[in-house]
């Protein structure tokens, strides 16, 4: 069955990097992309962007160009969430969701990660 | 950007009801590439429809999906306690995707 493993709770400082990871299972990993979404507290859902597991194509939210990294590794059927210069704004739980590997247009998100809680604080 | 409101943002009905959920987009959502999902408290969320009016694998028939062009809707014809949630819209015919900002079912 296919299953979506990420990472444990982080609480940075502001100004700090996160890296999440979502470790994929129960298909065959290049053959998908990875988006990341993310949810503040009492919002709602926020795409952030997109990788493709076949040839390391990305899309990124606009907003967080700059400051946002997604990357795989296929040898481990993991993708991985990289956020840099931490914002109070920033504290969310953070989704991963298999994708089309082709493009992120045309892509619903029918098996999601457990979501991650980033807490940026002082 | 498309921009997607949904409406009511808090839907209060009994076991049983009808309920009537709106998704409008601020363009024309392309070749209705527009997803419904439900969210409860602590999960990640379920895709419900996908195509305007797909139902995803698994999901019951008494959720349907309707609509074209900028004006979309989520039915579910008679609720069942497991059906209280937060509901989303979205959209996926245009980079950026974008979410409504959702409608919550609660227990009238």
């Amino acid at each position: 069955q296919v299953q979506l493993v990420q990472s444990g709770a982080e609480v940075k400082k502001p100004g700090a990097s996160v890296k999440v990871s979502c470790k994929a299972s129960g298909y065959t990993f290049i053959t998908y992309g990875i988006s990341w979404m993310r949810q503040a507290p009492g919002q709602g859902l926020e795409w952030m962007g997109w990788i493709s597991a076949y040839n390391g194509n990305t899309n990124y939210a606009q907003k967080l160009q700059g400051r946002v990294t997604m990357t795989t590794d296929t040898s481990t059927s993991t993708a991985y969430l990289e956020l840099r210069s931490l914002r109070s704004d920033d504290t969310a739980v953070y989704y991963c969701a298999r994708a089309p590997w082709t493009s992120i247009v045309g892509a619903t998100f029918d098996y999601w990660g457990q979501g991650t809680l980033v807490t940026v604080s002082s | 950007e498309i921009v997607l409101t949904q409406s009511p943002g808090t839907l209060s009905l009994s076991p049983g009801e009808r309920a009537t959920l709106s998704c409008r987009a601020s363009q024309t959502v392309s070749s209705s590439y527009l997803a419904w999902y439900q969210q409860k408290p602590g999960q990640a969320p379920r895709l419900l429809i996908y195509g305007a009016s797909s139902r995803a694998t698994g999901i019951p028939d008494r959720f349907s999906g309707s609509g074209s062009g900028t004006d979309f809707t989520l039915t579910i014809s008679r609720l069942e306690p497991e059906d209280f949630a937060v509901y989303y819209c979205q959209q996926y015919g245009s980079s950026p995707l974008t979410f409504g900002g959702g409608t919550k079912v609660e227990i009238k």
